[in-house]
């Protein structure tokens, strides 16, 4: 079975500039999580969706940070414009139906903004 | 507001000796609990996970977890640690139908030869 992908791996961009990521979640899988992982600290949820729809994008800077999941499999996280403190890796995780379902995460993508 | 700590930032201990990493909760319900562990270029893996029943929780890799819930802790263990152990370890925290999944800000496990 193949897992969560993710792409890209890394990012370099530079302040004021927008980036976006990619994910595919495992086939079947209703529940895809985006989070922000910072250096050194546990990872953030940014957005939770259930098929296409939002579940909790309450911890999501929405004046910069969107996201969509528009067919209920894919989705796309992108940040416009990107500020130095976005700096960290985005993980991508899916699950059955969320709950007390594993979470299976992604390699992440490493951003790095200068 | 719900939290999840994580008392020890980083732990050292020797191969082969036991291990325990604390965990504790702040949720107005009670809410599922994992620990996931996540090596160095590694993406995070479950260990373990207590939604209810048995509150003593088996893992994969020889971990366990106990669910006390007059603490709000989740303490994970294991009783004599691999050199392979040594990674970031992550307790983290859902309610019903996974909203506010919160995670611990980690603790480092380093492993003596």
């Amino acid at each position: 079975e193949a897992g969560v992908a993710q792409s890209p791996r890394y990012k370099i961009i530079e302040k004021r500039q927008s980036v976006a990521f990619w994910c595919n979640p495992i086939s079947g899988h209703a529940t895809l999580y985006w989070y922000q992982q910072i250096l050194g600290q546990g990872p953030k949820l940014l957005i939770q969706f259930q098929n296409n729809g939002v579940v909790d994008d309450s911890q999501l800077p929405k004046d910069r940070f969107s996201a969509e999941r528009l067919k209920g499999v894919d989705s796309t996280l992108k940040i416009q414009p990107a500020k130095l403190e976005d700096s960290a890796v985005y993980l991508c995780a899916s699950s059955l139906t969320g709950g007390s379902n594993e979470q299976f995460f992604g390699p992440g993508t490493r951003l790095t903004v200068l | 507001a719900q939290s999840v700590t994580q008392p020890d930032i980083h732990i050292t201990v020797s191969e082969g000796a036991s291990l325990e990493l604390r965990c504790n909760y702040s949720y107005g319900a009670t809410p599922y609990l994992f620990w996931y562990v996540q090596s160095p270029g590694q993406g995070l893996q479950l260990l373990l996970k207590y939604f209810s029943g048995d509150t003593l929780v088996q893992g994969i890799k020889g971990f366990e977890a106990e669910f006390k819930r007059s603490q709000s802790s989740f303490n994970l263990r294991k009783p004599s640690v691999h050199w392979s152990d040594a990674a970031e370890y992550f307790c983290a925290v859902g309610l019903l139908y996974g909203q506010n999944f919160v995670f611990g800000p980690g603790t480092r496990l380093s492993v003596l030869p």
